[in-house]
Formats: C-alpha cells, sequence, structure tokens
C-alpha cells in the first residue's frame, strides 16, 4: 500500500524558529492530511490539501503540495514550545476510502 | 476529544487471553476506525466500519477481530492475544460522503501491554 514517509525523523529547534517538515508519498492522491499528536495523546487533525491545489494556510500553518514530485512539506512559522509533538502525513489509499499515515516527524521546540 | 471514549485506557493482560477494547462516541458519525501505534511504523489501519454491521479489514487485521451493533459503539477483540499485538490503539471516526476527504478525529488511546 502506498504511503507518506515524513522527513526528518526528529527535529530540535528554538522558539520562535520556522519548522519545516516534508512528506513523500508514492502513488497518485486524492488528498493530503497533516496531523499532529502531544505525548500520550490522540491525533488531532491540522489540514487538508486536494490533489488540485498547490498550497494551503491556516493560522501559523503553511502546507504546499507538489503531485509532479509526489511531496508536501508542513511549514509551522515562529514556532512555540506548544508545537512541541510528532507531525503526521496521511494519504488516501488506493481506493480513496481509508488514510495511510506515515511513521512521523518528532518537533521539539526549545523555550 | 470531539465526543470519543476509549476503554479501558490501559491493560495488561496475558498471552492467550481474550481481550476487548471499546470505542463509544456521541458525536453519531458513520465511519469508525481502529488504529494501532508502534513506534517507527505511525498509524496501522486494523479494522474500520461504514455503519452498523458494516465492517471491512485493514492494512493489520490478522488476529483481530470487530463489531458494531450500534452506531456510537465499536469494538475491538483480540481472541488471543501474543505479544506482538503489545501497542497503543486508537479509535476515530468520521463523517461525510467521501471517505477519504473528510477530517478524522481520534479517541484517546488504550495502551495494551501483552506479557
Amino acid at each position: 500500500s502506498q504511503q507518506g514517509e515524513e522527513d526528518p525523523q526528529a527535529l530540535s529547534i528554538q522558539e520562535g524558529e520556522n519548522a519545516t517538515m516534508n512528506c513523500s508519498y508514492k502513488t497518485s492522491i486524492n488528498n493530503l492530511q497533516w496531523y499532529r499528536q502531544n505525548s500520550g495523546r490522540g491525533l488531532v487533525h491540522l489540514i487538508l490539501i486536494r490533489s488540485n491545489e498547490r498550497e494551503k494556510h491556516s493560522g501559523r500553518l503553511r502546507v504546499t503540495l507538489d503531485t509532479s514530485k509526489k511531496s508536501s512539506s508542513l511549514l509551522i512559522t515562529a514556532s512555540r514550545a506548544a508545537d512541541t509533538a510528532s507531525y503526521f502525513c496521511a494519504t488516501d489509499d488506493n481506493y480513496g476510502q481509508n488514510f495511510v499515515f506515515g511513521p512521523g516527524t518528532r518537533l521539539s521546540v526549545l523555550p | 476529544d470531539a465526543g470519543i471514549t476509549q476503554s479501558p485506557r490501559h491493560k495488561v493482560t496475558e498471552t492467550g487471553t481474550p481481550v476487548t477494547l471499546r470505542c463509544h462516541q456521541t458525536e453519531n458519525h458513520r465511519y469508525m476506525y481502529w488504529y494501532r501505534q508502534d513506534p517507527g511504523h505511525g498509524l496501522r489501519l486494523i479494522h474500520y466500519s461504514y455503519g452498523v454491521k458494516d465492517t471491512d479489514k485493514g492494512e493489520v487485521s490478522d488476529g483481530y477481530s470487530v463489531s458494531r451493533s450500534k452506531t456510537e459503539d465499536f469494538l475491538l477483540t483480540l481472541e488471543s492475544a501474543t505479544s506482538s499485538q503489545t501497542s497503543v490503539y486508537f479509535c476515530a471516526i468520521s463523517d461525510g460522503f467521501r471517505e477519504a476527504e473528510e477530517t478524522q478525529y481520534f479517541g484517546p488511546g488504550t495502551r495494551l501491554l501483552v506479557l
């Protein structure tokens, strides 16, 4: 099955800096979603971008999608300690019914 | 957590025993999912349901069964638990016409340790 792979696996930055995480996938998709998971908690949906969209914003989040490269990036601007979490991309499966999650990027924002 | 509860939140059991995890939602969402989360694998879909009594297998369904007799409840059963089923289990729900375009809302998770 197709799968998103996040890169890097772990990222450590200072508060106020920008954080960029990337997701690559293998086959054509209908949409791609990003989720955040705080330690010991369930995942929380951040943003969805469809295959015909190139960029999407939500507050301090900016997501881009390049279908020719089969990749997406999540940019968190002016990071805060509260952004410390794992971030996952999810792509729809070959049947367009369910999601396939990548292994995630662990982001640490140091105060 | 969008009206989703999971029980129990923590469980320790022995190899060979049956285990049932419960997911309960108050959102009246049509779709319900069970995932397991293991280091280095992200979340992997075990089973999902698209309505009462309508279920299907996911990527890692071997050793697991599910049942959905009411809209609000989705049960995951490990018929004979094995150590490889030690994991964190998440329930998720979603609603909408096209499943893969809908946001999934996740429960708080159940930590299962099989000794």
